[in-house]
């Protein structure tokens, strides 16, 4: 079965500082995404970045960039500079291939920025 | 602009009643999706569709139905064999490498 961990329920940051949410991920299929999600108190999800399994370098957008080790199966984002409105939900699901690109989603992670 | 509208966004549903969650997108998908969010976790897959007049069912199916008679709609009925269907609904549309998800249903039993 596919399965997601994020093993941090909750973690809490200083204004601007940078911040890892770890995630890792079991699937023995070669073709995989992993995305990164995040919910605010609304309830909407709100896509933050993407890495394909044979992509080579690790994806960057603006001040969100994963952490890809797929030797170990994990795929943690980096939040530089975080911000009052970054306290969230986090998610950070995978697809597979196989299992016709269903999205898998973890438990996610309580974000909460300190001002 | 191209998007998935759930509605309603709030909905009251007495014991023993189905109720039926709309779900439209405009983005051209072939595959939708419907998860389920209880409060404090993670979203769990309710049905799936990969092409019109096709579905199957993901991980918590029970007391839920679907159809997907047109490729824009997905709609989800939450059946009175549901036990316990307070919940948040979300839908979902993509596939690979980009899904966009709707702004969601709060489920509650009166």
């Amino acid at each position: 079965a596919q399965k997601i961990t994020q093993t941090q329920p909750g973690m809490f940051v200083q204004e601007k500082e940078a911040v890892t949410l770890d995630c890792t991920y079991d699937t023995s299929d070669p073709s995989y995404g992993l995305f990164w999600y995040k919910q605010p108190s609304s309830g909407e999800m709100i896509f933050l970045i993407y890495q394909g399994s044979y992509d080579q370098q690790n994806a960057t957008e603006g001040r969100y960039s994963l952490n890809f080790q797929k030797a170990r199966k994990s795929a943690n984002l980096v939040i530089s500079a975080s911000q009052l409105g970054d306290s969230a939900m986090y998610f950070c699901p995978h697809n597979v291939e196989e299992y016709g690109n269903k999205l898998v989603f973890g438990a996610g992670t309580i974000l909460r920025v300190k001002s | 602009d191209g998007g998935i509208t759930q509605s309603p966004k709030y909905l009251f549903r007495k014991e023993g009643q189905n109720v039926t969650l709309s779900c439209e997108q405009n983005l051209n998908h072939d595959a939708m999706y419907w998860y389920r969010q209880d409060p404090g976790q993670g979203l769990r897959l309710i049905y799936y569709s990969q092409i019109v007049n096709d579905f199957q069912k993901g991980d918590i199916a029970e007391g839920y139905s679907v159809s997907r008679e047109k490729k824009e709609s997905f709609p989800l009925t939450v059946t009175s064999a549901q036990k316990n269907p307070t919940a948040f609904y979300l839908c979902a549309s993509g596939q690979s490498g980009g899904y966009t998800f709707g702004s969601g249903t709060r489920l509650t039993v009166v």
